[in-house]
């Protein structure tokens, strides 16, 4: 069965302070791992799809990389329109055809 | 765009009544999904369908199910709400590939089981 861990469950920064925050995963075969973001009373909204160990991508001021084990999401001087949900999910190439598992998310929030 | 449209923001419903949530997506995706989302749980998948007229159950399918008669429409319905039905609902879609870009979710309906 697919896992995925986040962490820290909430993250409380500065406007600048840089921080990461973490996705463990445990999966058969990873196809993809995705992250979204997610602002209060919406639906996530797609962020980046990362595919294999080493890979990178950027968006502004977030980062995401990837391991065979965990992925980092990393944010650099955030801003408090930064402030959201951040969730993590797999999509496993063993049965499922493009189901995702979520994780429980870490909620950011940027002060000024 | 791609756009996902949920019927209703806000519901709320008896115990027992049976409830419909619809969903729209415009962008001829083949893959939709229904989630739930609960604090300290995350999404969990309760349907999912690949095509029109197919579908299949998801980890937690207990209470609920979908209707697929149209590509670009998805409705959950639960048969006889309750109040552990309390919940907010997710929609989303994706193309076939959908491991390369992802979801697009609609924006919630915010259910209360009363």
């Amino acid at each position: 069965e697919d896992q995925v861990t986040q962490s820290p469950e909430a993250l409380r920064l500065q406007e600048g302070e840089s921080s990461s925050l973490n996705c463990s995963y445990t999966v058969s075969g990873l196809r993809g791992l995705f992250w979204y973001r997610q602002d209060p009373g919406k639906g996530p909204e797609f962020l980046f799809t990362l595919y294999s160990a080493g890979e990178e991508k950027e968006k502004e001021r977030l980062k995401a990389t990837l391991t065979k084990k965990e992925s980092f999401l990393h944010i650099t001087a955030p801003k408090p329109e930064d402030s959201a949900t951040y969730l993590c999910a797999v999509n496993d190439v063993t049965g499922g055809g493009n189901k995702l598992t979520f994780g429980t998310g870490t909620q950011l929030k940027v002060e000024l | 765009d791609v756009k996902v449209t949920q019927s209703s923001r806000y519901l709320v419903k008896r115990t027992g009544e049976k409830v419909f949530l619809e969903c729209v997506q415009d962008m001829d995706h083949e893959n939709m999904f229904w989630y739930r989302q609960d604090p300290g749980l995350g999404l969990r998948l309760i349907y999912f369908s690949y095509d029109v007229k197919m579908k299949e159950k998801g980890d937690i399918p207990e209470g609920y199910s979908v209707s697929r008669e149209k590509k670009e429409r998805f409705s959950l319905i639960l048969e006889s709400a309750s109040t552990n039905q309390t919940s907010m609902y997710l929609c989303a879609s994706s193309t076939p590939t959908g491991a390369n870009y992802g979801y697009t979710f609609g924006s919630g309906t915010r259910l209360t089981v009363v």
